[in-house]
């Protein structure tokens, strides 16, 4: 099994539904990230999460919510989709010295 | 704000030659410095880390450090196609509220048959 798992791996949705991406790790990393890149824009950080209760925003939060449901598990929400989400989107996790940075396989979403 | 500045290419090199990838960082204090190929619609996957000046070999693959000069490279000899892919560049910022690798934008490399 994968060491991060996103689900789902593919998901096409309509303008102004909730959808919610899923990331489990086996990592143990108490660092979990999610991210999403657009083609020549690189991956920027929507949230960040040290700990259950240590949830941040990154650079392009709005829009976007988290739920860190246990140490392993970190959840994001669209509450209401728009097209200009739509993008390849990763969950990351990384211990505390940054220096085991792992993505998990991605989650490519279409908003129609 | 610390950046991580790469070509963003396409840098086109024949099946067999080396390619050179290159990366500038701005964060001086800057300690580990890793590179990342990523395959299209694929994620990010570790394929060398260095963290003191000099060079370091993994098969065909060597990272050079100048932390003077602020500058680190990729060299990847015998370049097959199956090496063509993006590769980013990421270094940890320094500072006690560091939180989150600092990424470069990525160069595309193509290995043409």
């Amino acid at each position: 099994d994968a060491d991060v798992t996103q689900t789902p791996r593919n998901r096409i949705t309509k303008t102004g539904k909730r959808i919610m991406l899923e990331c489990s790790q086996t990592k143990g990393h108490d660092r979990m990230y999610w991210y999403r890149q657009d083609p020549g824009l690189g991956l920027r950080l929507i949230y960040y999460s040290f700990d259950v209760k240590d949830i941040n925003k990154g650079e392009i939060s709005d829009g976007y919510s988290v739920s860190r449901q246990a140490q392993a598990k970190f959840s994001l929400s669209l509450e209401s989709a728009i097209p200009n989400q739509t993008a390849l989107y990763f969950c990351a996790t990384a211990d505390r010295a940054l220096e085991s940075y792992t993505f998990g396989s991605g989650t490519r979403l279409t908003v129609v | 704000q610390k950046e991580v500045e790469q070509n963003s290419g396409p840098l086109s090199v024949p099946e067999g030659a080396i390619a050179s990838l290159n990366c500038t960082y701005s964060d001086r204090g800057s300690q580990s410095f890793f590179w990342y190929r990523q395959y299209s619609g694929k994620s990010p996957e570790l394929i060398m880390s260095i963290y003191s000046n000099g060079d370091k070999e993994d098969g065909r693959f060597t990272a050079q450090l100048n932390k003077a000069s602020q500058y680190v490279s990729l060299l990847i000899r015998d370049s097959q196609p199956s090496d063509s892919a993006t590769y980013l560049c990421a270094v940890t910022p320094s500072g006690a509220g560091s939180y989150q690798l600092t990424f470069g934008k990525g160069t595309k490399l193509s290995v043409i048959p």
